[in-house]
């Protein structure tokens, strides 16, 4: 079965630089949610998205930016970056029916360095 | 807020031992349950999940009850395997679009 694609699965930037991060879901789903893990830590909730729109928003930095395309891959867009952006960034996928919270499934995740 | 709390770790076990990796929940509304496992340089992987109460996640050996009474949902193997060396994350995620709030993650050691 097809599974959440991310690009590029490892970055290695300078501080001060910008990074750009893709996520591609799992065919016909429609709500993409990012996630940043931290050296040893649970991952954090960034952002979401649903239909293209924004749904909900973590403790992202206002450095950091986002959006879902209408193929519904999403790009998060990182500027300025600093050292402490150094984290395992996940994206998720999901199909909201309504119902029950629908099941997150998770990409392998983009490595970032931040040197 | 929704909140998760999980057993330290690491859990040290011989091959064939029986785990248990405690996971309670603070939650408003009816959240679904979710355990998700992350082996060594890769991503998270669901393992399973429930999304009522009484219900019973089941999945490679693996078993996890959701209490509502108790507030818990552990997680729970009868056999463990080298194989299942890997850090266990218990979340949280209520209807809709809403994002998971993550325990700390469990480290489990199976050592032959």
């Amino acid at each position: 079965a097809a599974g959440v694609i991310q690009s590029p699965r490892h970055l290695i930037k300078e501080k001060r630089e910008t990074a750009t991060l893709k996520c591609y879901p799992i065919p016909r789903h429609d709500t993409v949610y990012w996630y940043q893990q931290g050296p040893g830590q649970d991952p954090q909730f960034l952002i979401s998205f649903y239909e293209k729109m924004q749904s909900d928003k973590g403790s992202i930095p206002d450095r950091f930016s986002a959006q879902q395309f209408s193929d519904y891959h999403s790009e998060l867009n990182m500027s300025s970056l600093e050292l402490g952006d150094s984290a395992l960034y996940f994206c998720a996928s999901s199909y909201i029916s309504g119902g029950p919270t629908d099941t997150q499934y998770f990409g392998p995740g983009t490595r970032l360095t931040v040197l | 807020g929704n909140s998760v709390t999980q057993m330290e770790g690491p859990v040290t076990l011989s091959e064939e031992a029986f785990l248990t990796i405690n996971c309670t929940y603070t939650a408003t509304g009816y959240p679904s349950l979710f355990w998700y496992v992350q082996y060594p340089g890769e991503g998270l992987q669901l393992l399973l999940k429930a999304t009522k109460a009484d219900d019973k996640g089941s999945n490679k050996g693996f078993e996890a009850t959701y209490r509502k009474e108790t507030t818990s949902f552990h997680l729970e193997k009868g056999s463990v395997q080298v194989s299942d060396s890997a850090v266990y994350f218990c979340a949280l995620g209520n209807t809709g679009f809403q994002k998971l709030v993550f325990g700390t993650g469990t480290r489990l050691l199976v050592s032959p």
